[in-house]
């Protein structure tokens, strides 16, 4: 069955970097893509963007340009995505998803990792 | 910017009920790239219905969508009690992919 395992929780002080790992499996990696989803505590759900495990191109919200990047390792089916500049209001639960190509409909998702930024 | 809003923000049912949640879209959705997702405390969310209308695999038909264009409902045929939770209608074209910003159905 399709499994998607997050990396664990991380604690960062502001102007930090966090690099959260995603490690994919039961299905063939390099026919889909990859979303990253952040929530806030209590909040809903903000779309950061996307990346192609094969051609590894990415495609970003304008919210994220210049602070996120995302990479893939596909000898590990590991996705990665690393946010920059941390600050307060960054403070979430992460979530890679199984994104169908072109589409980007999320339809597996990972179990989340919480950062936390604080000082 | 495309803005999904979500009605109402509470819905108090008892089970057994019959639970309509609205999605309205503040442009036209192209294709129909109109889902829903369930999510419970502590879990990330679930898929529960894709293209306004597909349930995939492995969810019960008491969950149904409809709508196109602008408008969309979910609606839970009879509540069980695993169903009290959030629900995210998310608008998967475009950038950003937006989401709705959620109702929560609660136990009466």
């Amino acid at each position: 069955q399709v499994q998607l395992v997050q990396s664990g929780a991380e604690v960062k002080k502001p102007g930090a970097s966090v690099k959260v790992s995603c490690k994919a499996s039961g299905y063939t990696i390099i026919n889909y893509d990859f979303n990253w989803v952040r929530q806030a505590t209590g909040q809903g759900l903000e779309w950061m963007g996307w990346m192609n495990p094969d051609s590894k191109n990415a495609g970003f919200a304008q919210k994220f340009q210049g602070r996120v990047s995302m990479s893939m390792n596909t000898s590990t089916s590991t996705a990665y995505m690393e946010l920059h500049s941390l600050r307060s209001e960054d403070t979430a639960v992460y979530y890679c998803t199984r994104a169908v190509r072109f589409q980007l409909l999320s339809d597996s998702w990972g179990q989340g990792t919480l950062v936390t930024v604080s000082s | 910017e495309f803005v999904l809003t979500q009605s109402p923000g509470t819905l108090s049912l008892s089970p057994g009920e019959r639970a309509t949640l609205s999605c309205r879209a503040s442009q036209s959705v192209r294709y129909n790239y109109l889902a829903w997702y369930q999510q419970k405390p502590g879990q990330p969310p679930r898929l529960l219905i894709y293209g306004a209308s597909i349930r995939p695999t492995g969810i019960p038909d008491r969950f149904s969508g409809s709508g196109s264009g602008t408008d969309f409902i979910l609606t839970i045929t009879r509540l069980e009690p695993e169903d009290f939770a959030v629900y995210y209608c998310h608008h998967y074209d475009g950038s950003p992919r937006t989401f709705g910003q959620g109702t929560k159905v609660e136990i009466k």
